[in-house]
């Protein structure tokens, strides 16, 4: 089946340090790739997705490139800010039917230094 | 603005109790979901539905049960058979192109 390995945490960093978090997936096919933000207490938020293979998405200074050649789609920002501050998860997903399954990494804690 | 309203925020219920917990959108989504999170785990998918009167298991589906008898409502009941209900719990909706995210309900058993 489908699965999504990432980078463990937890993560700290720097204020304006650069970030990578690595993310591979198992998957049969193209499934579509996303970065999730889960800000403490909340529900997710999307935070960027790609489609197809090469893809890059990128949103608030974040990006991920889709390499089916590596099956990794790892999260990058060239200088993070106290606010980044979060828990990022990997996901892909397929459709079946109406809906929309997505399979989740074990998600990796971020905390940014003043 | 349209969203996932997922209620109460936070749920106290004593061991044995089975409890509801409500999630309501009104995005005119088909698909709707329920998560279950627990500290430094991703997210693990409950049941998910299709359509209004339908539903199918997800990967962790024993001691839970759902209905979907209007588009906009998906209940989660976490009923005394649950082994550990104590966790985060997360509804979500879709349509082709995206997924939207309740804000959660954290339950407690005492």
């Amino acid at each position: 089946g489908d699965s999504v390995t990432q980078m463990e945490g937890p993560v700290t960093l720097s204020e304006e340090a650069f970030l990578t978090i690595n993310c591979t997936y198992t998957a049969t096919g193209y499934p579509s790739l996303f970065w999730y933000v889960q800000y403490p207490g909340e529900g997710l938020q999307l935070l960027l997705k790609a489609t197809k293979a090469d893809d890059k998405g990128s949103n608030k200074g974040f990006e991920a490139t889709y390499r089916k050649e590596t099956t990794s789609f790892h999260l990058e920002k060239g200088s993070v800010q106290v606010s980044d501050s979060a828990v990022y998860f990997c996901a892909l997903s397929r459709i079946s039917g109406s809906a929309r399954q997505l399979t989740f990494g074990s998600g990796t804690q971020l905390t940014v230094l003043p | 603005d349209g969203g996932i309203t997922q209620s109460p925020k936070y749920l106290f219920r004593k061991e044995g109790q089975n409890v509801t917990l409500s999630c309501e959108q009104n995005l005119n989504h088909d698909a709707m979901y329920w998560y279950r999170q627990d500290p430094g785990q991703g997210l693990r998918l409950i049941y998910y539905s299709q359509i209004v009167n339908d539903f199918q298991k997800g990967d962790i589906a024993e001691g839970y049960s759902v209905s979907r008898e209007k588009k906009e409502s998906f209940p989660l009941t976490v009923t005394s058979a649950q082994k550990n209900p104590t966790a985060f719990y997360l509804c979500a909706s879709s349509m082709a192109h995206g997924y939207t995210f309740g804000s959660g309900t954290r339950l407690t058993v005492v």
